[in-house]
């Protein structure tokens, strides 16, 4: 079984501050993982996702995360917030399941991110 | 990727009533999930629909309650039958993004049950 932990529920950060979003994860298995992200009143958009490759990945509007392997962490990082980023953000994994279904993901309960002049 | 037209974006309703929510992908998926989103919580899988079978419930939901409908490849409806309260939510439909490793969701439906 899988499971993910968002280890802060709200982020306050003034506008142009660096911040972090943590998320650490438990799975018997490998998995992808993404972050998401959910303005007021909207759906979920993807923001990133690793699935292979560099530890490193870059999203749309200037996140980035990083996998680490051995601390089962998949942090998001943005250097420069902008007030604009006021969202919720989640992260999920997807089990790699080879030669059956995809899988569903499992989500995290999401931090709250809000950004303040 | 896919792109997803949900409707209605959010509706408020009586107890005791229906409420369907329909989900139309611009592309073919064999696949299409749906989830919900309680206050303050994160999002839960409620069932896998599959055209041309019985949708998939997970854990804690049942078809008399969500019933779901899968006509064919580009669409899909989840029914929230004799609604309470407790009902009051977003709820989500989400399809497999191209070439797999991931999801796409639509915008969302919030329900309010009063």
């Amino acid at each position: 079984a899988q499971s993910v932990t968002q280890l802060d529920s709200q982020v306050p950060v003034f506008e142009e501050a660096p911040v972090e979003l943590r998320c650490n994860y438990s799975s018997s298995v490998s998995v992808y993982l993404f972050w998401y992200v959910q303005y007021p009143n909207q759906g979920l958009q993807l923001l990133l996702k690793y699935l292979s490759g560099s530890t490193l990945v870059k999203g749309i509007n200037g996140f980035e995360a990083e996998f680490n392997k051995s601390q089962t962490s998949f942090h998001l990082r943005k250097p420069s917030v902008h007030i604009s980023d006021t969202a919720e953000y989640f992260c999920a994994v997807l089990p790699m399941n080879y030669g059956g279904s995809q899988g569903n993901l499992i989500f995290g309960k999401g931090t709250k991110l809000s950004v303040k002049p | 990727s896919a792109v997803i037209s949900q409707k209605p974006s959010r509706d408020i309703c009586q107890r005791g009533t229906s409420l369907t929510i329909q989900c139309q992908v611009d592309s073919q998926v064999t696949m299409m999930f749906w989830y919900r989103q309680q206050p303050g919580q994160s999002l839960t899988l409620i069932a896998t629909a599959n055209q041309g079978s019985e949708a998939t419930y997970e854990s804690g939901f049942v078809i008399d309650k969500f019933p779901i409908s899968r006509p064919n490849l580009t669409f899909s409806t989840l029914t929230v039958s004799n609604m309470s309260p407790e009902d009051s939510s977003i709820y989500l439909c989400s399809v497999e993004a191209v070439g797999g490793n991931g999801y796409t969701f639509g915008s969302g439906t919030r329900l309010t049950v009063v």
